[in-house]
């Protein structure tokens, strides 16, 4: 099955700096990755998703990039905000289109802005 | 709210009883999948409903789990003869459609076994 790797485990920025989480996954088969937001107490929300068709996504300040070749793919914040500390999780999943099993989620990092 | 809801949100129980939890899909959804997540950790997939069918199991779910979904709207979740090592958060996430590998996460019901 999917085994994927995340890194690191926690994460210290200062506020207005950029962040990046990585992760790399283990099935060459699988085809969508996306990443959550988890503020404590609260439920995992999805921030963005890549598919296997594409390198690169932006969304405002987040962005993620995928190298297929490498089963790698990484989370990209700038100009942190306070708001941005939460433990960020990245998951991959194949997708036949038929079905789709779970998704197999990153052991997750923690990303502190400090002020 | 119109998101995936999950009840209880929270659940208190002694060693040896039995638990049911229930999660209510985002309406249309047709996908519903149950995870578990454990303190630092990201969540486990337990299994999955396509409406009514359960078409996907892992392996973390003992024969004391059981999950159905009659209607194809709403599953239920049961624990049997629970364990001390079945604390975790018990996630619900619904899917659907042509973006159906997009899951949304329900808030999650915390069970404490005692």
């Amino acid at each position: 099955g999917e085994n994927v790797e995340q890194h690191p485990s926690t994460l210290s920025v200062q506020e207005g700096d950029s962040a990046v989480i990585k992760c790399t996954y283990s099935d060459s088969a699988s085809n969508y990755f996306p990443w959550y937001k988890q503020e404590l107490g609260k439920r995992p929300q999805l921030i963005i998703d890549i598919r296997s068709n594409v390198g690169e996504k932006k969304d405002q300040r987040i962005a993620v990039t995928l190298n297929k070749t490498a089963k790698h793919f990484s989370l990209h914040i700038t100009e942190t905000q306070p708001e941005d500390s939460a433990v960020y999780f990245c998951a991959a999943l194949l997708y036949s289109g038929g079905g789709a099993d779970g998704l197999t989620f990153g052991k997750g990092t923690h990303l502190i802005i400090q002020p | 709210d119109t998101g995936v809801s999950q009840d209880p949100r929270h659940k208190i129980t002694k060693r040896g009883q039995n638990v049911t939890f229930r999660c209510d899909p985002i309406s249309e959804h047709n996908r519903l999948y149950w995870y578990r997540q454990t303190l630092g950790q990201g969540p486990e997939f337990l299994t999955y409903f396509q409406n009514e069918a359960q078409l996907e199991k892992s392996r973390l779910l003992s024969d004391r789990f059981s999950a159905e979904r009659p209607k194809g709207s709403f599953s239920t979740l049961e624990i049997q003869r629970t364990e001390q090592g079945d604390s975790a958060m018990y996630l619900c996430a619904s899917s659907w459609g042509i973006r159906a590998d997009t899951q949304y996460f329900g808030p999650g019901t915390r069970l404490t076994v005692l």
